[in-house]
């Protein structure tokens, strides 16, 4: 177990809905990263905040972002969902911005039919 | 940009027998390492890393050198068994500023047999 936290495990909506997906840091961790796992792009890079402030984007698209709350979990919302975004969504978090090793959650898997 | 190149699998071995899996990056900077292995239906773990050149990382019996004039970082086992059985990826953080965003390989499925 690794601390970090995510849910719902499973989501399947369909095509246009949007939906959030919720992510809590290991307890005393500031930065929480974003990726997106899946079959065709592999392991990508969404978007890194660091204590509520966005540091980095990866490759986001416009129909999605993300937010970091003063309590430090993050969402990440995604909409007018698309048959392309299935996928496997992971958070990952690590001390700081200066910090090497990230921890990650379990994922949530989203179904868009 | 930076990116990340490993073998192909899937690799399939018997249990007892060693593991390479080969890892090469490009990176702009100086970088550092990390092997992450998947469970089926888990999540990623760190298994090992390396900050610098030369560093040897070691975890559960694998082990990696990180190597700067070759640019490779190739994961090892020397006795592996069917609980190793997994997706491994690796990966590299380079600073960029303040963003430690991790870049991976595309995975290697090891499958071990009894």
């Amino acid at each position: 177990d690794s601390g970090v936290t995510q849910t719902p495990k499973h989501l399947i909506t369909a095509t246009g809905q949007r939906v959030t997906l919720r992510c809590s840091p290991r307890s005393g961790d500031l930065s929480v990263y974003w990726y997106q796992q899946s079959l065709d792009q592999g392991l990508q890079f969404l978007i890194h905040y660091y204590n509520g402030e966005e540091r980095a984007k990866g490759n986001i698209l416009e129909r999605f972002s993300a937010q970091q709350f003063p309590d430090l979990h993050s969402e990440l919302n995604l909409s007018s969902l698309e048959l392309g975004d299935s996928a496997l969504y992971f958070c990952a978090s690590s001390e700081g911005t200066f910090s090497y090793e990230q921890y990650f959650g379990p994922g949530t898997r989203l179904t868009v039919t | 940009g930076n990116s990340v190149t490993q073998m192909e699998g899937p690799v399939t071995l018997s249990e007892e027998a060693f593991l390479t899996i080969n890892c090469t990056y490009t990176a702009t900077g100086y970088p550092s390492l990390f092997w992450y292995v998947q469970y089926p239906g888990e999540g990623l773990q760190l298994l090992l890393k390396a900050t610098k050149a030369d560093d040897k990382g070691s975890n559960k019996g694998f082990e990696a050198t990180y190597r700067k004039e070759t640019t490779s970082f190739h994961l090892e086992k020397g006795s592996v068994q069917v609980s190793d059985s997994a997706v491994y990826f690796c990966a590299l953080s380079d600073s960029g500023g303040s963003n430690y965003k991790l870049t991976f390989g595309k995975g290697t499925l090891l499958t071990v047999n009894p």
